[in-house]
């Protein structure tokens, strides 16, 4: 398997506009994780999908964020209109089950300017 | 999510050294992964170890978890070796998997 592979690696847009980040999971990963990287903040989960339904996203930091997950094999990371503190490293991440290894993907750097 | 706690924050290396990295967690762990954050920003899997020992290359870990902490020796360390390493655990019964603030570790030549 290519492992989790996410589109763009990076991406710079303007304020105000809107922004789709995209991840394929491992394949037979019934779990997706999406996370975001800043200097202030680390790691921080922003919501999980369990079999394609989204189980927890109490992490998703406002209403401009939204994630779907249509199938098995794709997801997506809505940013609606974005900001500038929006500028971050998203990562994707899957695993078999819960509480088993997480993979990650390589990341997307978002810059809004 | 539990609470991780990384030491120390920053360890700077003479090549070919050793070298221990710690990871304290505030409660009991299922999950408890080893990554390492290279210069491009990847988050590398090293070890998925809810407990005991494994080894890899010159890599190993040890999690006690009944301590509740886990160990990441480097030895004979190598300038690849720089970079980010985070620890990261999950709770019992739950699906977040938390990290801590990482160890930024510098090998130098």
């Amino acid at each position: 398997d290519a492992g989790v592979i996410q589109s763009p690696r990076h991406e710079v847009t303007e304020m105000g506009q809107e922004v789709t980040l995209r991840c394929k999971p491992i394949s037979g990963h019934d779990y997706l994780f999406w996370y975001r990287q800043t200097m202030m903040r680390g790691l921080e989960l922003l919501i999980y999908f369990n079999n394609n339904v989204p189980i927890d996203d109490s992490g998703m930091p406002e209403d401009r964020f939204s994630a779907k997950m249509p199938n098995a094999s794709f997801s997506t990371l809505k940013i609606q209109p974005s900001e500038p503190r929006d500028s971050a490293v998203y990562f994707c991440a899957s695993s078999y089950a819960m509480n088993t290894e997480a993979f990650f993907g390589q990341g997307t750097r978002l810059t809004v300017v | 999510g539990i609470q991780v706690e990384q030491s120390p924050p920053d360890l700077i290396l003479q090549e070919g050294a050793n070298s221990t990295l710690r990871c304290n967690f505030s409660d009991s762990v299922n999950n408890l992964q080893w990554f390492h954050q290279n210069p491009w920003g990847q988050l590398i899997n090293l070890f998925y170890i809810p407990s005991g020992t494994k080894q890899n290359g010159r890599l190993s870990a040890t999690t006690v978890a009944t301590e509740r902490y886990s160990l990441l020796y480097i030895s004979s360390s190598q300038t690849t070796d720089s970079g980010v390493y985070f620890c990261a655990g999950v709770r019992s019964n739950d699906y977040k998997l938390s990290f801590g603030a990482g160890t930024t570790v510098t090998v130098r030549a």
